[in-house]
């Protein structure tokens, strides 16, 4: 069974970091693309970042450039997002999410991390 | 502003049909790329729901359909179910700039 799990939201400053890590299990993860789609609760989804499969390229969405990361481990079946210099409206549900070999879609994902940002 | 354009809310009875659309431009859906659909229930992440246009992942009931057409998508629901009730969410892809993943901004179904 497919399952991803995100952990490390919380609450941070305006202006601080924070690490998100999804652990997936249940398929060949080194064989997939991932991503980072966000939701503000009782908003629409947002997606936020892809990496390859290999870890060799990644795409950003405007709002989050030079200032989130996203990378993986392929040893440890882990992807991550990086993000600094948070801002209010960085505040939202994380969801990791698989991309399928082909469809440019989302066939699974996570059940989410809340990242709040206030001070 | 999403960049796919879908009606905030549908409603329908009980074993009705409903159906929500999905407006795209020549840089995502009229540009060939495919459409995708997710259902996300209260308090929960959203699923699949239909893949690649008009294809449904096990387990989906074949309630659910959804087609394609020139830059816009739809997705029909019959026999509407209580169950039903949730927010719907067309996603593609854009080709603009660098590329990249976008969606509808979503459409909540009311079950009457």
């Amino acid at each position: 069974e497919v399952q991803l799990v995100e952990s490390g939201g919380g609450l941070v400053q305006p202006g601080g970091s924070l690490r998100l890590s999804c652990a997936a299990s249940g398929f060949t993860f080194s064989n997939y693309w991932m991503h980072w789609v966000r939701q503000v609760p009782g908003k629409g989804l947002v997606w936020v970042s892809r990496i390859h499969s290999d870890g060799s390229t990644t795409r950003y969405a405007d709002s989050v450039k030079g200032r989130f990361t996203i990378s993986r481990d392929n040893a440890k079946n882990t992807v991550f997002l990086q993000m600094n210099s948070l801002r209010a409206e960085d505040a939202a549900v994380y969801y990791c999410v698989r991309e399928p070999m082909i469809g440019y879609y989302f066939d699974y994902w996570g059940q989410g991390a809340l990242v709040t940002v206030s001070s | 502003q999403s960049v796919l354009t879908q009606p905030p809310s549908v409603s329908g009875a009980p074993g009705q049909r409903v159906t929500i659309s999905c407006t795209g431009s020549s840089s995502n859906i009229g540009a060939g790329y495919d459409v995708h659909w997710y259902q996300q229930l209260p308090g929960t992440a959203p699923k699949v729901l239909i893949y690649v246009n008009n294809n449904r992942p096990s387990g989906v009931p074949d309630r659910f359909s959804g087609s394609k057409s020139g830059t816009s998508a739809s997705l029909a629901i019959t026999g509407l179910q209580a169950e039903d009730e949730a927010n719907y969410y067309c996603q593609s892809y854009d080709n603009s700039l660098s590329g990249f993943w976008v969606f509808g901004g979503g459409t909540k179904l009311t079950v009457l």
